[in-house]
């Protein structure tokens, strides 16, 4: 059965960056579409964006408020995808869950404070 | 790319059945049969109940089931148990090649 385990979460102030990591185990990661979706505090659920197989070209999608300012990648030697985020404002703060594209395996989340 | 529409709420007593709805638009529900469901308990990780309208992964409980009509997408749990009783998400894949999610409905089991 897939696993996803992500980390990296912490407090950051308002402008700076943080980079998420999710290590994946148990399905054929490389195959794999890998996205992030996140959860404010007492809000509903917010898709981040995807990085596609490397079959697939390897290319990202974001949603629109984080566009511009976040990034994924994915290195399949190490079954690692990462969420880069920079600029962070206050209103990014939540749980920051990895889950493959589909949605059927994901992380336990990671949680992003940004707050002066 | 907006929301989809959910209701904030719904309930039903053991035993009941109801169902959630999920509006959206001909660039999202209404054009593509990704439309999955995810059932999410206070302080745990979602979890996928319906993907491609009304396909149940493995494991999941043949009680729930899903079903879409023109840009309407709509979950339905038969014989509620107290179990069932959670926040709801519907999402969606768009023109954007974006997934787009509703406000989430919760479910109280009377």
């Amino acid at each position: 059965e897939g696993q996803l385990v992500d980390s990296g979460g912490g407090l950051v102030e308002p402008g700076g960056s943080l980079r998420l990591s999710c290590v994946a185990s148990g399905f054929p990661f490389s195959n794999a579409w890998m996205g992030w979706v996140r959860q404010a505090p007492g809000e509903g659920l917010e898709w981040v964006g995807r990085v596609k197989s490397r079959s697939d070209g390897e290319t990202t999608d974001y949603g629109a408020p984080v566009k511009g300012r976040f990034i994924i990648s994915r290195d399949d030697s190490k079954n690692m995808v990462y969420l880069y985020m920079n600029s962070l404002r206050t209103d990014d703060t939540g749980v920051y869950y990895c889950t493959t594209d589909r949605m059927d395996v994901w992380g336990k989340g990671t949680t992003v404070t940004v707050s002066s | 790319q907006s929301a989809l529409t959910q209701p904030a709420s719904v309930s039903g007593s053991p035993g009941q059945s109801i169902t959630i709805s999920c509006i959206g638009t001909s660039s999202d529900i209404g054009g593509y049969n990704f439309v999955f469901w995810l059932q999410q308990h206070p302080g745990k990780v979602p979890k996928l109940m319906i993907s491609d309208v009304s396909n149940r992964p493995s494991g999941v409980s043949n009680r729930f089931s899903g079903s879409k009509s023109g840009n309407t997408a709509s979950l339905t749990i038969s014989g509620l148990q107290a179990e069932d009783e959670a926040d709801y998400y519907c999402t969606s894949y768009t023109r954007g090649s974006t997934w787009v999610f509703g406000g989430g409905t919760k479910l109280t089991v009377l």
